[in-house]
């Protein structure tokens, strides 16, 4: 069964600190991972999308990189500002593209 | 665009009482999917579609009823509410071909 876990639980950064969210996986046999952003009482948003067949995705100041082999994502975000402020979720897709999620690293970005 | 929208947003139930969580979705995505959300943890994938008249149970079915009669909308009944179905429900859709999952603001359940 796969299980995903997020690395660490939570974080709490100065602003314009460069940092890294990690993401673990059992089970390599994944077609794809995402990472979303959760806001206090509000839906997810995808950031990134990494296809099984690739190695890393960037969006402006974000990074995400996929070792399968490893089971091991991470989500690099450069110069962080306030407004990163927010629960990061990691999901692996299989099948029918159902998503495994992990339990999220809460960010806190100190002004 | 709208994207995917959930109604209601909020609800309080009694024990034993039904309910139906609506969701829609408005770009013509083949595939949608039920999640419920508990404090401290992760999405649990209730229920899925892959296409109007067809769905499948997720990991957390047990309570829960789907049905998928077109394709755009994808409903979630409660028969017999219980407290262990106080949550935050997420519904969320993809073209399979992309991946990305689009999700709706959520709808928070609590049964007293």
């Amino acid at each position: 069964k796969q299980e995903v876990t997020q690395i660490p639980a939570a974080l709490s950064v100065p602003e314009g600190e460069n940092l890294v969210l990690n993401c673990s996986f059992t089970d390599s046999a994944i077609y794809n991972l995402q990472w979303f952003r959760q806001d206090p009482g509000k839906g997810l948003t995808s950031l990134l999308l990494i296809q099984s067949s690739q190695r890393e995705q960037t969006s402006g100041r974000l990074n995400a990189s996929l070792d399968k082999s490893s089971g091991r994502s991470t989500l690099y975000i450069a110069a962080s500002q306030p407004g990163d402020s927010a629960t990061y979720l990691c999901a692996v897709g299989g099948a029918t593209n159902k998503l495994i999620f992990g339990t999220g690293t809460l960010l806190a970005v100190q002004p | 665009n709208a994207g995917v929208t959930q109604t209601p947003k909020f609800r309080i139930l009694k024990i034993g009482q039904s309910m139906t969580l609506q969701c829609t979705q408005d770009m013509n995505h083949n595939y949608m999917y039920w999640y419920r959300q508990d404090p401290g943890m992760g999405l649990k994938l209730i229920y899925y579609s892959v296409g109007a008249g067809i769905t499948d149970k997720g990991e957390v079915p047990n309570g829960y009823n789907v049905s998928r009669s077109t394709t755009e909308d994808f409903p979630l009944r409660l028969e017999l509410a219980a407290p262990s179905q106080t949550s935050v429900y997420f519904c969320a859709s993809t073209q399979i071909n992309t991946g990305e999952l689009f999700f709706g603001e959520g709808s928070r359940l609590t049964v007293l």
